[in-house]
């Protein structure tokens, strides 16, 4: 199957800073990617939908300039966690699809973010 | 998309079936039955989806109820590496759909020795 994956896979930063995650489709070309956020013992939440070239449409409640989202290829996006702050911390994941397969959506391996 | 509901958690005997039922009265007629499992701290995994005919695949079996209300999925041979968070998801394929899948809370399935 098609392949997700993360950079990094964990990541520590002090309150203030900010803090990008990579998410890449290595053998395919993601037209959509999402971005969701877990925290201990609960769901997924879905934060936000990017379309390769566009800006990110994202989900009600999330910041959009807190949170920001770049999908600038069909094989990358990013998430830039600005001035985190350790609420902040979570277990970030993100997924991708491409055009021609409305069906499957395939899941990187996730990010685990702690601020402190 | 329609909203599903799953028991929070359920356990199975390692080389039993497991069964994992989950409802979803008000799905439309134009919205699939999806399912993902996770373990722990690694992403979602696909593992089947159907309209409304049974659907089976190397991993698991998918039985729709006729009225599809509600379906189940079968794992037939479950093993302690199948310990993990299944979710049932409901949404609309084609055309204007974005694609995004919305988790519920999913059931904890525990395989044990």
């Amino acid at each position: 199957g098609a392949v997700v994956s993360q950079h990094p896979s964990w990541v520590i930063c002090k309150s203030g800073t900010s803090v990008k995650i990579e998410c890449r489709s290595l053998d395919f070309q993601a037209t959509t990617m999402f971005w969701y956020r877990q925290f201990p013992k609960q769901s997924l939440m879905l934060m936000a939908t990017s379309n390769e070239g566009s800006k990110a449409t994202y989900e009600q409640g999330v910041e959009k300039d807190k949170f920001l989202i770049n999908h600038a290829s069909l094989t990358l996006s990013t998430l830039t966690v600005t001035s985190a702050h350790p609420e902040d911390s979570s277990f970030y994941i993100c997924s991708a699809r491409w055009a021609g397969n409305s069906y499957e959506q395939y899941f990187g391996p996730g990010t685990r973010l702690t601020v402190t | 998309d329609a909203k599903t509901t799953q028991p929070p958690s359920m356990d199975c005997a390692e080389g039993r079936a497991a069964n994992l039922p989950c409802n979803h009265s008000t799905i439309s007629g134009n919205e699939y039955v999806y399912w993902y499992r996770q373990i722990h701290s690694q992403g979602p995994q696909y593992i089947i989806h159907g309209l409304k005919n049974n659907e089976t695949n190397e991993m698991a079996s998918l039985i729709i109820t006729e009225d599809r209300k509600s379906s189940t999925l079968i794992l037939p041979h479950a093993t302690l590496r199948d310990t993990a968070v299944y979710y049932c998801i409901v949404r609309v394929h084609g055309s204007g759909n974005t694609g995004k899948l919305i988790f519920g809370q999913g059931t904890t399935l525990q395989v044990k020795p």
